[in-house]
């Protein structure tokens, strides 16, 4: 069974611009789960989607959006973009909605973005 | 406010050491807790987890017990093994108007020499 696979791995941009990153759930798991790591602030939750529609938000301004497909693939998108942004982007895929491990999440392996 | 509070690292073993990584927590109300850890090269995985006071979580001879009274959740593993070299986050999810709250420790990296 494929894992979650999230497309491109690597990305550079330059501040100001925006940027769109995706995220191919395991076959027949319906939530996707994003998530930033930075050297500095570690991992932070960036929100959670299930059957296309947002059900948990962390704390990240609205620059930061996504979405989810019927298909359960998932876009995550951030619009003019700081040199903060620079981030390994994590996605994770599950059965069923939440993210209180009743269901095991499974991680992706990121999308690495430089800001320049 | 939420928050987790791990032991920083790095920190470096030998194997078949004995392995404390100490993780405590504040939250508003009674939070799920977590272990995750991530391997070099691979994505974050699962570690073991524990939804309510006493519990104990387990995984791969890794424990961890949810102390209400101490707010702690600290990892421990009795004889490490050099492939247990990654980083390992605590984490807590707690439930707060319908909304889920997902906050991570900052990570403690772990290497075991042979």
């Amino acid at each position: 069974k494929a894992g979650v696979t999230q497309t491109p791995r690597y990305l550079i941009k330059t501040r100001g611009q925006q940027v769109t990153l995706s995220c191919s759930p395991i076959s027949g798991h319906r939530s996707v789960s994003w998530y930033q790591q930075t050297p500095g602030q570690g991992l932070q939750f960036l929100f959670e989607y299930f059957s296309e529609t947002q059900r948990n938000k962390g704390n990240f301004p609205g620059r930061f959006s996504g979405r989810q497909f019927s298909n359960s693939r998932s876009e995550m998108n951030v619009s003019t973009l700081e040199l903060g942004d620079s981030a390994l982007y994590l996605c994770a895929s599950s059965l069923g909605p939440g993210l209180a491990g009743t269901d095991t999440q499974y991680f992706g392996p990121g999308t690495r973005l430089t800001v320049l | 406010g939420n928050s987790v509070t791990q032991m920083e690292g790095p920190v470096t073993l030998s194997e078949e050491a004995f392995l404390t990584i100490n993780c405590t927590y504040t939250a508003t109300g009674y939070p799920s807790l977590f272990w995750y850890v991530q391997y070099p090269g691979e994505g974050l995985q699962l570690l073991l987890k524990a939804t309510k006071a006493d519990d104990k979580g387990s995984n791969k001879g890794f424990e961890a017990t949810y102390r209400k009274e101490t707010t702690s959740f600290h990892l421990e593993k009795g004889s490490v093994q050099v492939s247990d070299s990654a980083v390992y986050f605590c984490a807590l999810i707690i439930t707060q108007g319908g909304s889920e709250k997902l906050v991570f420790g900052k990570g403690t990296k772990l290497t075991v020499n042979p």
